[in-house]
């Protein structure tokens, strides 16, 4: 059972370049989530997904596009990167809304030059 | 914006001191959860706590849920080495069921 697994690990990434990080979970998960993790910020919520077909923004959702085609596979877009979007980026899945653990992935490493 | 705040953000304790990090939110909360992210790692579900005034154990881990369902606190009794990273509190309020909103965490130094 591989959990969530995000691709990639690292990336480097010049400022306009777009690219999209890749999270896929095995846990028939009906939510999920991306999150941003920034020195002395905490986690701050992307966009999440309720379900396949159904996603919503976040706190800090601008520059960022989702889609949810399927349940295991929710992609994160950048559209045209800038340095401000240089952070750690996880993926999150949850058996629902609820009240059940999220599950994380080992995270995605931006770096915008 | 955000509604779970934690404190304190940072924490250097020696090996077997007491520590503790608290949460409040602005509202009520339907649940919260904790989870610890080691250096370089990634977050791990610790606990969930759901009713008011609640109060669970993990071996020297102490986590209380307060009776209005606003606060939460994590307390680790006589820490280890291997309790060094960031214990986060993550909260669900009924009317944004899904949503997690995340405290800053609080990142936990142990020295020898």
């Amino acid at each position: 059972n591989a959990g969530v697994t995000q691709t990639p690990k690292f990336q480097v990434l010049k400022t306009g370049q777009s690219m999209t990080l890749q999270c896929a979970q095995d846990m028939n998960h009906e939510y999920m989530s991306w999150y941003r993790q920034d020195p002395g910020m905490g986690l701050r919520l992307i966009h999440y997904s309720v379900g396949a077909g159904i996603t919503d923004q976040g706190e800090v959702p601008n520059g960022y596009n989702v889609s949810r085609s399927t349940t295991e596979d929710f992609p994160l877009r950048l559209l045209s990167a800038a340095p401000s979007q240089t952070s750690v980026y996880f993926c999150a899945s949850s058996y629902d809304r609820g009240g059940t653990e999220a599950f994380f992935g080992q995270g995605t490493r931006l770096t915008v030059v | 914006g955000q509604q779970v705040m934690q404190i304190p953000q940072y924490q250097h304790v020696q090996e077997g001191e007491d520590f503790t990090t608290y949460c409040n939110s602005s509202t009520t909360l339907s649940n919260i959860q904790w989870y610890k992210q080691r250096p370089g790692g990634h977050p791990v579900f610790l606990i969930q706590l759901v009713k008011s005034g609640e109060v669970k154990k993990q071996k020297r881990l102490t986590f209380q849920f307060g009776e209005a369902k606003k606060n939460s606190s994590l307390h680790i009794t006589a820490t280890q080495t291997t309790d060094v990273g960031t214990y986060f509190c993550a909260g669900r309020t009924s009317s944004t069921l899904g949503r997690l909103y995340f405290g800053r965490g609080t990142q936990l130094t142990v020295w020898p």
